[in-house]
C-alpha cells in the first residue's frame, strides 16, 4: 500500500465549482506540505503544516485553503475554482523528528486538476 | 528568498554512458540542504539523492552522485551507467530552516538506447 495517497488522481471541475484534494497518510510524519506544478515551472509551495494547529502560507497560497483534520490527513480546497488553477497537485510528508537532519520530504502520487 | 536554477531543460545520454545536470542555487540560510527528485512519466516525485550543505563530501547513491560546490551555490548530478528507466524530469531542490522547498524547473533527462 502506497504510504502517501492522495484523492481524486485526476479531476475536471467547471469554474467557479468548489472542489477539494485530500491527502491521506501513513508513514506517521509529523509535517505535511501542498505543492502545484505547472509545466516549465518546477513544483511551487501553497500551504504547509508543522503539526495539526500549525498551518502556514506557501508562496502561492491565494485563491486556496487547507485543512489538518488530523495528523495523517491534510486537504487542500479551491473554494471557486478558476482555469489558471489547472495543475498537477502534489501532497508531501516529512518527519521532523527523524534521524536524519534534512527532513526529507515524500510525495504522493499526485492530482491532475482541470478547471474548465 | 531562494532561488534554484536548471540551466538544461533538456539533456540526452547514450545508455550506458555518464551525464551530469546542472543545478545553481542561492539562498541567505548557513543551514540548508540539497535534493535531486526524479519525476518519471508515471509523474511520481522519487527522491535521487540528498545533501547536508555542512557535509564538505559528496553525497552517493549507487550510480548517482554529486558535485557540491558550495562557494560556487553549485549541486550537479552525475548519472553513471545511464539506464533506460533514468529517462525522466529531474528537479533540484533546496530547503532552509523552514524546511520549505524551493525547485527548480527541472531537466529532461532522455536516454538513447
Amino acid at each position: 500500500d502506497a504510504d502517501v495517497t492522495q484523492t481524486p488522481r485526476n479531476r475536471i471541475t467547471k469554474t467557479g465549482k468548489r472542489i477539494m484534494l485530500e491527502c491521506s497518510q501513513t508513514k506517521g510524519h509529523d509535517r505535511m506540505y501542498w505543492y502545484r506544478q505547472d509545466p516549465g515551472l518546477g513544483l511551487r509551495l501553497i500551504y504547509y503544516s508543522f503539526d495539526v494547529k500549525d498551518i502556514n502560507k506557501g508562496e502561492i497560497s491565494d485563491g486556496y485553503s487547507v485543512s489538518r483534520q488530523a495528523q495523517a490527513k491534510f486537504s487542500l480546497s479551491l473554494e471557486s475554482a478558476i482555469p489558471n488553477q489547472t495543475a498537477l497537485y502534489f501532497c508531501a510528508t516529512s518527519d521532523s523528528r527523524a534521524p536524519d537532519p534534512t527532513d526529507t520530504q515524500y510525495f504522493g502520487p499526485g492530482t491532475r486538476l482541470t478547471v474548465l | 528568498a531562494q532561488t534554484v536554477t536548471q540551466s538544461q531543460p533538456e539533456m540526452s545520454v547514450q545508455e550506458a554512458e555518464t551525464v551530469t545536470l546542472s543545478c545553481t542555487y542561492d539562498t541567505s540560510e548557513s543551514d540548508y540542504y540539497l535534493f535531486w527528485y526524479k519525476q518519471p512519466p508515471s509523474r511520481q516525485m522519487i527522491l535521487v539523492i540528498r545533501q547536508e550543505a555542512y557535509k564538505q563530501q559528496n553525497a552517493t547513491e549507487n550510480r548517482f552522485s554529486v558535485n557540491f560546490q558550495k562557494a560556487a551555490k553549485s549541486f550537479s548530478l552525475k548519472i553513471s551507467d545511464s539506464q533506460l528507466g533514468d529517462a525522466a524530469m529531474y528537479f533540484c531542490a533546496v530547503s532552509g530552516s523552514a524546511r520549505q522547498l524551493t525547485f527548480g524547473s527541472g531537466t529532461q533527462l532522455t536516454v538513447l538506447p
